[in-house]
């Protein structure tokens, strides 16, 4: 089974539909991520977690939400859903060893806001 | 300058090449250094994390000058599998941070 799983894998919504993206981890990592990647533009951070009771917000937060429900469990919520955030978005998870961090990436969600 | 700028691409060579990728980054405070691969609609998966000393694993040779703030990543003995978009990663220390280059496109041709 993946260490780090996404739901849904593939997404076709409305503009104005609320969304939620779920990340779920069995890494035990206490450190869990959101990014997105646009074609030409590379992976960028949208919120990220270093435990339940931390949240920050990344560098394009804007328009997006997020939950981290237990340390396993990390949701983004698109609250109202507009065609600029079509893009494959991929949760991540971590834990620091030494003066390293390396991040392992879920499978991506395809999100097609129409 | 951008934060973490790498080769555009794509790079298109025959199996058996050698073939390198640089890589440079702005933020002179960057701690942690990583090459990222990437197939085709798939997450990015750690390839390699890279040294001052520089570090080999097998055909994959990385390379990092601070002075310069510069990256590189070689490849030898292309092999078919090695086809992927490798991406240059830069962290900030002791925060989160993750900061990716666009990435660049291999492809290795029978």
């Amino acid at each position: 089974d993946a260490d780090v799983t996404q739901t849904p894998r593939n997404r076709i919504t409305k503009t104005g539909k609320r969304i939620m993206l779920e990340c779920s981890q069995t890494k035990g990592h206490d450190r869990m991520y959101w990014y997105r990647q646009d074609p030409g533009l590379g992976l960028r951070l949208i919120y990220y977690s270093f435990d339940v009771k931390d949240i920050n917000k990344g560098e394009i937060s804007d328009g997006y939400s997020v939950s981290r429900q237990a340390q396993a469990k990390f949701s983004l919520s698109l609250e109202s859903a507009i065609p600029n955030q079509t893009a494959l978005y991929f949760c991540a998870t971590s834990v620091p060893s030494g003066d390293t961090d390396t991040q392992y990436f879920g499978p991506g969600t395809r999100l097609t806001v129409l | 300058r951008k934060e973490v700028e790498q080769d555009p691409g794509p790079f298109n060579v025959p199996e058996g090449a050698t073939v390198a990728f640089n890589c440079t980054y702005s933020n002179s405070a960057s701690q942690s250094f990583f090459w990222y691969r990437q197939d085709c609609r798939k997450e990015p998966k750690l390839l390699m994390s890279v040294y001052s000393s520089g570090n080999e694993d097998g055909r994959f040779t990385a390379q990092l000058n601070r002075a310069s703030q510069y990256i590189s990543l070689l490849i030898r003995d292309s092999k078919l599998s090695d086809s992927a978009t490798y991406l240059c990663v830069v962290s900030g220390g002791s925060n989160y941070k993750l900061t990716f280059g666009k990435g660049t496109l291999l492809t290795v041709n029978p």
